[in-house]
């Protein structure tokens, strides 16, 4: 079975500042790795994924995760955050053989301060 | 492109009432996932369709949770009778294809709250 840990439940930065949101997993075959994020009032959506190839993944907004495989870890950074990217991001894996079926994290609800 | 449809958006019931939750997925996704995220969670599985047949469902609580895709397009999920523990937001979600590398779309979710 497969399992993710994030390790902040609440990250608080100033806006400008750069940030690092934490991911850890488990699994004894092969993943797949996602990063969605969930605004206020909506639903989750993709930031970024990690399939092949590749070790580091960008998103259109400035986000990037590096899949590190040796630390079973696929942390989430971006260099200078903004109001807008207030909300709460979810790590998770999905086994490569076989259907998908998403295993999340808690969350890390991610609070910009002007 | 219309996304993830769900309904209602908010429920409040008593405790062994029984509560159904609607979802309309993309048009053209042969799978469909339901979700249950509780508060201060991660999203957890409940039940994978792919068309109108069940793909996994072990870890949906059979004994008052029934999900139906009778069609193969719109779903529906019920709880009979609900317990206070089920108070969650319930997220309906919608792939091409089962592949684990397709990108699963979600719907705002259906938050219960059992009192």
């Amino acid at each position: 079975a497969q399992s993710v840990t994030q390790l902040d439940s609440q990250v608080p930065v100033f806006e400008e500042a750069p940030v690092e949101l934490r991911c850890n997993y488990s699994s004894s075959v092969s993943v797949y790795l996602f990063w969605y994020v969930q605004y206020p009032n909506q639903g989750l959506q993709l930031l970024l994924k990690y399939l092949s190839g590749s070790t580091l993944v960008e998103s259109i907004n400035g986000f990037e995760a590096e899949f590190n495989k040796s630390q079973t870890s696929f942390h989430l950074r971006k260099p200078s955050v903004h109001i807008s990217d207030t909300a709460e991001y979810f790590c998770a894996v999905s086994v490569v053989q076989g259907a998908q079926k998403l295993v999340f994290g808690q969350g890390t609800r991610l609070t910009i301060n002007p | 492109e219309a996304g993830v449809a769900q309904s209602p958006r908010y429920k409040i019931i008593e405790k062994r009432q029984s509560v159904a939750f609607w979802c309309n997925p993309i048009s053209g996704h042969a799978t469909l996932y339901w979700y249950q995220q509780i508060l201060g969670q991660g999203p957890k599985l409940l039940i994978q369709f792919q068309n109108n047949g069940v793909v996994d469902d072990s870890q949906l609580p059979k004994d008052r949770f029934s999900a139906e895709r009778l069609k193969g397009v719109d779903s529906t999920l019920k709880i009979q009778p609900a317990k206070l523990e089920d108070s969650a937001v319930y997220l309906c979600a919608s792939s091409l294809d089962p592949s684990a590398n397709t990108e699963a779309f979600f719907g705002q979710g259906t938050r219960l709250t059992v009192v």
